[in-house]
């Protein structure tokens, strides 16, 4: 396509439900990021794939928070027993190969709300 | 980790004059430096980078200026419009690694 594309837009989920986002890279880049953006906060970082290396997944908040992805397409982010902390925006972004110093292109993001 | 510090958080500015936001970043590894403006509800989006061997970048009204020595870059909005109105962030990456971003600075600019 032609930009990062996430899904769903909007969630609303009961405390204790697991959820899954997802997120379609641009096709052709390599690398992919995760951010967590809380209402009126700066980006926090997730996790980050590049290629078949082995994802950094330095940013995970809790042994809740995990992360797949496909070869080099899509991945998923699943947020499981769902707390009210957990309600954010959830972005992903990609870039050409970052090993070689790529912009990264964000999606519209993830609306996550725990209620 | 890399720590990226970003000032001011809020900035007002009246339309046509300048607006100036500055980051600071710990690891002198760092060697890309990107600019983000986040319209409200909208995705984050590319305005400006700049990269270790360049010491300043231009691009119209926009430009950023990074110093290397002192680990601190800047970006520099020249005759402010209303429509510049967002959130800004700054970002500190090495290459083949994550992104740090900053914690954002909100600026308003009044018509």
């Amino acid at each position: 396509g032609a930009g990062v594309s996430q899904s769903p837009s909007n969630k609303v989920t009961e405390k204790g439900k697991d959820v899954e986002l997802r997120c379609d890279p641009i096709s052709g880049h390599t690398a992919l990021y995760w951010y967590r953006q809380r209402l009126g906060q700066g980006l926090e970082f997730l996790i980050y794939f590049q290629g078949n290396s082995a994802p950094d997944k330095s940013g995970l908040p809790s042994d809740r928070f995990s992360a797949e992805r496909t070869g080099e397409s899509v991945s998923t982010l699943t947020i499981q027993r769902t707390q009210q902390e957990d309600s954010a925006v959830y972005l992903c972004a990609s870039s050409l190969d970052s090993r070689t110093g790529n912009t990264i292109y964000f999606g519209e993001g993830s609306w996550l709300t725990v209620v | 980790g890399e720590n990226v510090e970003q000032h001011p958080s809020t900035l007002s500015v009246q339309e046509g004059d300048s607006a100036v936001i500055k980051c600071t970043y710990s690891d002198s590894a760092s060697n890309y430096f990107p600019w983000y403006k986040q319209e409200l509800g909208k995705r984050p989006q590319l305005i400006i980078d700049i990269r270790s061997n360049v010491g300043e970048k231009k691009d119209q009204r926009i430009a950023v200026t990074l110093n290397k020595t002192a680990k601190h870059f800047s970006l520099h909005i020249t005759e402010t419009q209303p429509e510049d109105s967002a959130v800004y962030f700054c970002a500190a990456s090495i290459t083949g690694n994550q992104f740090y971003f900053g914690t954002g600075t909100s600026l308003t600019v009044i018509p």
